[in-house]
Order: C-alpha cells, then sequence, then structure tokens
C-alpha cells in the first residue's frame, strides 16, 4: 500500500493564480479531509468527505473547493491564489468518520508571492 | 465548540528520564482524544487514542497517555524518552456534537537530549 500520496510537494503560486493539490489513498477509506497546517496554530479543517459524492466544509474553507468522485481520489483546488494561503497542507484519510486514527499524507508546502 | 490547549510551546528533557507533554480540552458530550506525532518535513502518525474504557491508553513506541475526565486532561507520557523522540506532538479532540471533526491543538515541541 502507498498509502495517502499528495502532488506536488512543493509549489510556489502568484497571487490570483489558480491550482489542484492532488490527495489519494489506496486503504478504501471511507473518510477524507484537508487541513492547513501554520505555525502556532497546529491544524485547522479546511473540507472533509465521508465518502464519494459527499463534502463539506471544516473551519478554514473559504477560498478552497473539493470534490470526491471516487473513493480513492480528494482533490483541493485554489480558485485564486491569496498570500495568506501560504502554508502546509495536509490530506489525511481513515476508515470513518468515527475513527479518527487517521493516515496523513507528506504534505504540500504553498507558497503564494 | 471544542478545543485543545496544548499549554507548552517546548518540552525539554534529557535522554532517560520521563516526558511528560500536556493537553486539556473542552468538548460537548464525551470526547473521542488523540495523540498525533509529526516529525520534520513529514505527515502526522498516530500515536494513540481515547474512545471509552481503561483511562490508561498505550499507544506506539511506548507511549501512554491518562485520560482524567474531572480535569479534562489527556497528557502523554513516556517512563524513559529517547533523542528519536524529538519531535512535534499534536493533541486532538473529536466528538459526535461535532460530527466527529478533529480539533487540535497548536502542538508541542519536544526535545531529548542525549
Amino acid at each position: 500500500n502507498a498509502g495517502v500520496t499528495q502532488t506536488p510537494k512543493f509549489q510556489v503560486l502568484k497571487t490570483g493564480q489558480s491550482m489542484t493539490l492532488q490527495c489519494a489513498q489506496d486503504m478504501n477509506h471511507e473518510y477524507m479531509s484537508w487541513y492547513r497546517q501554520d505555525p502556532g496554530m497546529g491544524l485547522r479543517l479546511i473540507h472533509y468527505s465521508v465518502g464519494a459524492g459527499i463534502t463539506d466544509q471544516g473551519e478554514v474553507p473559504n477560498g478552497y473547493n473539493v470534490s470526491r468522485s471516487t473513493t480513492e481520489d480528494f482533490p483541493l483546488r485554489l480558485l485564486s491564489a491569496a498570500p495568506s494561503q501560504t502554508s502546509v497542507y495536509f490530506c489525511a484519510s481513515s476508515y470513518s468518520v468515527k475513527n479518527n486514527e487517521q493516515f496523513f499524507g507528506p504534505g504540500t508546502r504553498l507558497t503564494v508571492l | 465548540a471544542q478545543s485543545v490547549a496544548q499549554p507548552e510551546d517546548q518540552v525539554n528533557v534529557a535522554e532517560g528520564n520521563p516526558l511528560t507533554v500536556k493537553c486539556t480540552y473542552s468538548v460537548s458530550g464525551n470526547p473521542y482524544l488523540f495523540w498525533y506525532v509529526q516529525y520534520p518535513n513529514r505527515g502526522l502518525q498516530f500515536l494513540l487514542k481515547y474512545i471509552t474504557g481503561d483511562n490508561l491508553v498505550k499507544g506506539s513506541y511506548g507511549f501512554e497517555a491518562e485520560f482524567n475526565k474531572s480535569q479534562t486532561s489527556f497528557h502523554l507520557k513516556k517512563p524513559s524518552a529517547l533523542v528519536s523522540d524529538s519531535a512535534l506532538y499534536f493533541c486532538a479532540v473529536s466528538s459526535r456534537s461535532n460530527d466527529y471533526k478533529l480539533s487540535f491543538g497548536a502542538g508541542t515541541t519536544v526535545t531529548v537530549r542525549a
């Protein structure tokens, strides 16, 4: 098993550009989520999904979109990048929404200039 | 609303000494409590969890944590720290009242000196 994979590992964007962060898992997990990690703030939930076709907002959803067309994939789209979105982004998955023994991807470090 | 507090930004201990990382939480209803560890430039790794049952929970790498309902705490402990335990540690809470979404503390950096 590859576990949770994320691409790219690093990305630099200019303000206003859009991009998609990719996330995939091969563990047949129902629950997938996106977090951003900022110094001194821990991880904050952006969006999550409890299964294919179902997504919902987390704590900091503004400026981000998600979709879940398959069990395996959960891409995160930045619609119009802003410097405030400079962060490290982690995708995670778990067997179910109640079982939060989550498996995390290696992260994407995003810089918005 | 639910929240987690990790009152210490940094914990420094000598190798072989006991290690404690503190965590307190606030939640409506019964908490589900977790500890994760993050090594440099890596994603988080699950260490242990408390859902119900025995207040003392044992996890990976010799770590354990004690759930204290009256003090709303879930401190992480290791009897004898190793240099390789140096990392960033996160406490997290979820609950049915918040649809089981995880809320993380700000993290505690542990440094174990040889």
